[in-house]
Order: structure tokens, then C-alpha cells, then sequence
């Protein structure tokens, strides 16, 4: 079946440092992407999307980068703060006409001080 | 998060025993949602709503049942719980199936564990 996964399963890095956090997908007829940040208890929360006709997407202190040749998703965090600590995963949503959203397993950010 | 309230947090319950996991939203969402996240998979989906009174299976229900009465609630049954049924439920909820620009509501989850 579909799929999204992620390379790594625990990424530490320096306080200030940046962040990048990989994702493959292997569905071509994706047509956008979501990045999620899970914090310890809660739920997973937006963080940003990309549309299948993009290369990139920036945010407040994050962007993604979207390869669609390999099927591959990255998402970089500038200057990272200890808030970034969460596990961040991609997940291809569902295609029209169905329901099946395709979450990753995720990786752990843990931010050193 | 707020407009998204599950209940409650934690639960223990005994293997056979019938457990309900609570669901409320306050955005009337027409869509929701219950996944289930172990380890080593991602979110799962259990079952979904379109609307009041319209419920499908996900990927995995089995062992589950779930209804939905009033557009704000979406309960989920485990009618006779088993040990593999250990897990974090997360609820959803969702203007639409495609989001774009904000993806699912998720609520903080219940983490309930068959002894």
C-alpha cells in the first residue's frame, strides 16, 4: 500500500542550530503534503502544507522542501529553540473521494542546550 | 486543543470489559475522526463521520464501534477490550476530508491500557 516514512527516528540537535527532518513518500499521485509537530500528551498539531506543483514552502522559522523526482520531503527548522522538541512527521492526505490519510512514524527532535 | 475535548486521559481497564472513549467538538466539524498511534506505525484510522448519524470503517475496527447521535460527539466503544487495544486514541475533527492549509484538529488523546 501507500506509504510516507521517515529516515530518522530521533534527530538531537544544538540549541540554534538548524533542523532538517527527511520524508518519503511513495504515493506520485499525491497532491499535497502536511507536516505535523506532536508534543509530549498531545495531539498532533499543523505546522505547514505543500502543494504537489511547489519546490518549496517557508513558514515562520520552517520550510519544506518538496523533490518530487525521488518522492522526497524534507522540512528545516531554523535556529532551533528547546520548544521545537516534538516529534514532527509528514502525512500524505487523502486523495479526493476517499478517506485514507497516510501519517509517518515520525522523528524525535530533541533539542541540546 | 482547544474546541477539541477527549475524556478522559488515562484509562485502565481489565481485558473483557467494556470501555467508551468520549469525543467533543465545538467547531461543528462535520468531519471526525478516531486513529489509534503505537509505536513503530503511524496514526491508524478506526473509524470515521461524515455527518450525524453517518459513520464508516478505517483501516482498523475491529473490536470497535462507534456512533454519532449529535454532530459535536463521536464516541468510541471498545465492546470487550483485549490486550492489543492498548494504545493512544486521538480524535479528530475536520470542515473536510481534503484540508489543505490547516489539516486535522487533533484532541490531546487518551492513553488507555488493557490489563
Amino acid at each position: 500500500g501507500e506509504s510516507v516514512g521517515l529516515h530518522l527516528p530521533t534527530l538531537s540537535v544544538q540549541e540554534g542550530d538548524n533542523s532538517i527532518i527527511n520524508c518519503a513518500y511513495s504515493n506520485s499521485a499525491s497532491d499535497y503534503f502536511i507536516w505535523y509537530k506532536q508534543e509530549s500528551g498531545k495531539g498532533p498539531q499543523f505546522i505547514i502544507d505543500i502543494r504537489s506543483n511547489m519546490d518549496k514552502r517557508q513558514g515562520q522559522r520552517v520550510t519544506v522542501l518538496l523533490n518530487k523526482t525521488v518522492k522526497h520531503l524534507s522540512l528545516q527548522i531554523a535556529a532551533t529553540q528547546p520548544g521545537d522538541s516534538a516529534v514532527y512527521f509528514c502525512a500524505d492526505p487523502p486523495l479526493a473521494g476517499t478517506y485514507k490519510y497516510i501519517f509517518g512514524t515520525g522523528t524525535r527532535l530533541k533539542v541540546l542546550a | 486543543d482547544a474546541g477539541i475535548t477527549q475524556s478522559p486521559r488515562y484509562k485502565i481497564t481489565e481485558t473483557g470489559r467494556q470501555v467508551t472513549l468520549m469525543c467533543h467538538q465545538t467547531w461543528s466539524h462535520s468531519y471526525m475522526f478516531w486513529y489509534r498511534q503505537d509505536l513503530g506505525h503511524g496514526l491508524r484510522l478506526i473509524y470515521y463521520s461524515a455527518a450525524a448519524d453517518i459513520t464508516d470503517k478505517g483501516e482498523v475496527p475491529d473490536g470497535y464501534v462507534v456512533s454519532r447521535s449529535k454532530t459535536e460527539n463521536f464516541p468510541l466503544t471498545l465492546e470487550s477490550a483485549t490486550r492489543s487495544q492498548t494504545s493512544v486514541y486521538f480524535c479528530a475533527s475536520s470542515l473536510r476530508v481534503r484540508t489543505g492549509g490547516y489539516g486535522y484538529t487533533f484532541g490531546s488523546g487518551t492513553r488507555l491500557t488493557v490489563v
